[in-house]
């Protein structure tokens, strides 16, 4: 049962233009939503998160759209640069007994910005 | 301050074996998570500790353990292993755990099993 989907698995855009990443989930408990950066060889890097209660959360180039009645969250990427290609990880968080919780990873979206 | 540290970093075992991975979170950081990363399935979580006591745990068969020490060091075991077991393993490390929302990663262990 896959919970939080990336249903893109690449996406390829030129520098300078917008780079859109989308996940959508199932699960109306999430309470947090996370993106995270991966580069080959390297761990996944936080990069911004939105609260369930808000729709935007931007930082610098980046915002975090969420629609709850759609359930439905994006990562706007503006202007798109070559150091951004990467696989882009979705994350929610929801609680999981008591006061502890859990993330539950999309499969990810392969970016790709071409010079 | 150091980062997330992950040994070995790559791991070649056979079927059958058993295979035991390292992380040393950053310091000060009492949770360590593990995930387990796949080309089909993405990160998926293992489990977590927090001051040496699992306190969340992922949809993974029992030859999967895991164990923290008092200086915040976790290990991972994987019992028994089988050829669907390749992946990269990641570790986690946060002040205070998920509530906190912020992990920190480690590069990972490659497992490949023969």
């Amino acid at each position: 049962d896959q919970q939080v989907k990336q249903n893109s698995p690449s996406l390829s855009v030129q520098e300078g233009r917008i780079s859109i990443l989308n996940c959508d989930y199932t699960n109306s408990m999430f309470d947090y939503f996370l993106w995270y950066k991966k580069y080959p060889a390297e761990g996944p890097t936080f990069l911004i998160s939105i609260s369930s209660i808000k729709d935007k959360n931007e930082d610098g180039r980046f915002t975090v759209f969420l629609n709850k009645s759609a359930k439905h969250l994006s990562l706007h990427i503006v202007p798109s640069q070559p150091g951004d290609s990467a696989v882009y990880f979705c994350a929610a968080r929801k609680l999981s007994g008591g006061s502890n919780y859990k993330l539950t990873f999309g499969k990810g979206t392969l970016l790709t910005v071409n010079p | 301050k150091a980062g997330v540290t992950q040994t070995p970093r790559y791991l070649i075992k056979t079927r059958g074996q058993q295979v035991t991975l390292s992380c040393s979170p950053i310091s000060g950081h009492r949770s360590v998570s593990w995930y387990q990363q796949t080309p089909g399935q993405g990160l998926q979580f293992l489990f977590e500790y927090f001051s040496e006591t699992q306190r969340n745990k992922g949809n993974f068969p029992g030859r999967f353990s895991g164990r923290q020490f008092s200086n915040s060091r976790s290990e991972m075991n994987v019992s028994t292993l089988e050829l669907g077991d390749s992946a990269l393993y990641l570790c986690a490390s946060s002040a205070m755990g998920l509530a906190g929302h912020e992990q920190f990663f480690g590069p990972g262990t490659r497992l490949t099993v023969l």
